[in-house]
């Protein structure tokens, strides 16, 4: 299995683009996260889905963000427009259950800078 | 306050030392995840329990429901083991919605 693929693994942007983050989950997996890691906050969960539909949402930072899962194998994440304060790593991560009882498989993650 | 505490924040250790690392919360949970990220930024599950102990190789975690805390131990620790070590909890929110809320991570250094 190639596990969680995220692309791309590097993105920078200047300020006001559009920037759209793609995750390819583990074949079979329930469940997918985005997740945004920065040093002020660590490791945020900004939305997850379940069988292809958003069940939480109330991390994602404001309506400049939005995620989609148009099918069991993909998902995007888009920011527009962009802003420097969005710069952080974006984590995508699937699991086969939720988090009660499965453990979770992490993308690389996409490091983006936005200046 | 946080919901999760980790300690310490940062740890130095001489090479084959026993290593612990300390996670609290402070609400019910419906399980405890341990994660690992190396400095080249990748996260890997190690763990995931909601009771009694669990061991992977040189890896120990244990958990304590009633007092809210988990301990992750590392024997014989080597240079390798260097990354930062993430405690994340997994909270009920609703029936049917279930997140994870993560400490600040310890970063562990394991010196030659």
């Amino acid at each position: 299995d190639a596990g969680v693929i995220q692309s791309p693994r590097h993105e920078v942007t200047e300020m006001g683009q559009e920037v759209t983050l793609r995750c390819k989950p583990i074949s079979g997996h329930d469940y997918l996260f985005w997740y945004r890691q920065t040093m002020m906050r660590g490791l945020e969960l900004l939305i997850y889905f379940n069988n292809n539909v958003p069940i939480d949402d109330s991390g994602m930072p404001e309506d400049r963000f939005s995620a989609k899962m148009p099918n069991a194998s993909f998902s995007t994440l888009k920011i527009q427009p962009s802003e420097p304060r969005d710069s952080a790593v974006y984590f995508c991560a699937s699991s086969s259950h939720s988090s009660y009882n499965s453990p979770l498989h992490f993308g690389n993650g996409t490091r983006l800078t936005v200046t | 306050k946080n919901e999760v505490e980790q300690s310490p924040q940062n740890l130095t250790a001489q090479e084959g030392e026993f290593i612990t690392i300390n996670c609290s919360y402070s609400v019910g949970i419906s399980a405890l995840h341990w994660l690992q990220q190396h400095p080249g930024g990748g996260i890997v599950s190690l763990f995931m329990l909601s009771s009694g102990k669990k061991k992977h190789g040189r890896l120990i975690a244990t958990i304590n429901i009633q007092e809210k805390h988990s301990s992750l131990h590392i024997t014989a620790s080597h240079p390798r083991d260097s990354a930062v070590y993430i405690c994340a909890v997994g909270l009920r929110v609703r029936f049917g919605n279930e997140k994870l809320t993560f400490g600040t991570g310890t970063r562990l250094t394991i010196i030659p």
